[in-house]
């Protein structure tokens, strides 16, 4: 099946820093989707972006699916971006999402 | 707020015993998917229904079993519970069965002893 890796699988930020997270998967795509995983273990929709550039506030991201790779921005840190950064894929037919390892991070004062 | 809601929240038993936990979907949304978070599996994927139809099986052990009723909530019904049981087990809906963006349930956080 599909391999999703994301990278770094740990990050440590001062509030006010940018960040840039990965996700490269290993096959071709119908769909991608961003989630974050906040410390009471709630995954929130961040972004569903199957190819181009969208943008949220401090959050953007970028699915470039010919490459087979998505970035994720974030912005001016804040503590509360605290938690873990998913990206999911959808593959071929099938509905499932395929989750990636997972970018933990962390925004310290 | 996703909109999706799953009860109950957290859940602890035995191993040997039975558990089910409910969730129901977006209003609209017809596809409902079932997902377990362990530490050392990640998230992995289940079982999806759409319009009370089986669609998809993952990773889904034959002593889960999942249904969907006329109203559209889910059902997924754990048994023979091990240690090994133990994760987070959260529902997500999406509008139709293939490519949606779905949506995820609060979780129920599964506890066996």
């Amino acid at each position: 099946g599909i391999q999703v890796e994301q990278s770094p699988p740990d990050l440590i930020l001062q509030e006010g820093a940018n960040s840039t997270l990965r996700c490269n998967f290993s096959d071709s795509v119908n769909n991608l989707q961003w989630f974050h995983q906040n410390p009471w273990g709630q995954l929130i929709n961040l972004f569903y972006i199957p190819s181009g550039t969208k943008q949220n506030g401090r959050l953007s991201a970028t699915t470039v699916a010919t490459e087979r790779y998505s970035l994720l921005y974030i912005s001016s840190s804040q503590t509360t971006d605290s938690g873990v950064y998913f990206c999911a894929v959808y593959t071929g037919t099938a509905s499932k999402l395929t989750f990636g390892t997972g970018t933990r991070l962390q925004v310290t004062l | 707020d996703s909109g999706v809601t799953q009860t109950p929240k957290h859940l602890i038993t035995a191993t040997g015993q039975r558990v089910t936990l409910r969730c129901s979907p977006r209003s609209g949304d017809l596809s409902v998917y079932w997902y377990q978070q362990s530490l050392d599996q990640g998230l992995q994927f289940l079982i999806q229904y759409y319009n009370g139809e089986e669609r998809a099986k993952g990773n889904i052990l034959e002593r889960f079993s999942a249904q969907q009723f006329p109203d559209l909530h889910s059902e997924l019904n754990l048994s023979s519970l091990e240690l090994g049981d133990s994760a987070l087990y959260f529902c997500a809906s999406s509008l139709r069965e293939s490519s949606y963006e779905q949506y995820f349930g609060p979780g129920t956080r599964l506890t066996v002893t």
